[in-house]
């Protein structure tokens, strides 16, 4: 079945620094969204992407779909201590699913 | 405009006991998902439900889950006879139009803040 792999599952960056999350599907996704849980906390949809090599930006955040709708990733520039969280894709699935990848927990140390 | 709504935030079980968890939709959203979270996992999809209708359980356990979302009142999510390894978050999400369906549009889920299960 569709599998939607994240990479990395840890990522420990110092305040300033920039910071990317990975995204892979095993079959092509018609769209793809990206949203964020801090700790504690549930998750909050922050984009969706449809079009092939679509990029979309949101202040810091760059959100890429791959040529194939089978990839994506997520860059923050200049990572802030507010950017804590888990970063989660998810793709639609055949049916009513809709699949999330596993996640990239990010820490800022100031 | 009230968001998703989940009750109880805590739910506290011993094993072999029944837990139930609300959630309200956000106002005018027909379109109800439950999904588990481990700690320091993913989301795993659960069911999918509309008014009264169970439209996609293929992510439920076979047994001891059920969910519904009655005409009236929230929709119930319910684990009999819990285990230790139902601990777990458990979150609902809504949106006003299946994704599959709302074309190129936004389609969004909207979470609830979750109902924390702990089985002693």
């Amino acid at each position: 079945g569709q599998q939607v792999m994240q990479i990395p599952q840890y990522q420990h960056v110092q305040e300033g620094e920039d910071f990317t999350t990975y995204c892979n599907s095993s079959t092509t996704l018609s769209n793809i969204q990206w949203y964020k849980q801090r700790p504690g906390g549930h998750p909050v949809f922050l984009i969706q992407l449809v079009k092939s090599g679509e990029v979309k930006k949101q202040k810091r955040l760059t959100f890429q779909f791959g040529e194939a709708k089978k990839n994506s990733s997520l860059h923050i520039t200049a990572t802030q201590t507010t950017d804590v969280g888990t970063y989660f894709c998810a793709g639609p699935r055949s049916g009513s699913r809709l699949t999330f990848g596993e996640g990239t927990q990010l820490t800022v140390n100031p | 405009n009230a968001g998703v709504m989940q009750n109880p935030r805590h739910l506290v079980r011993r094993r072999g006991q029944e837990a139930r968890l609300r959630c309200s939709p956000m106002k005018g959203h027909s379109h109800v998902y439950w999904y588990r979270q481990l700690p320091e996992e993913g989301l795993k999809f659960m069911v999918y439900l509309q008014k009264e209708n169970i439209i996609d359980e293929s992510g439920m356990p076979k047994e001891r889950f059920s969910a519904e979302f009655p005409k009236e009142g929230p929709s119930i999510l319910r684990i009999q006879q819990v285990v230790r390894g139902d601990s777990a978050a458990y979150f609902c999400a809504s949106s006003p139009v299946h994704f599959q369906l709302a074309g190129t549009g936004v389609n969004e889920q909207f979470f609830g803040p979750g109902t924390r299960l702990t089985v002693l």
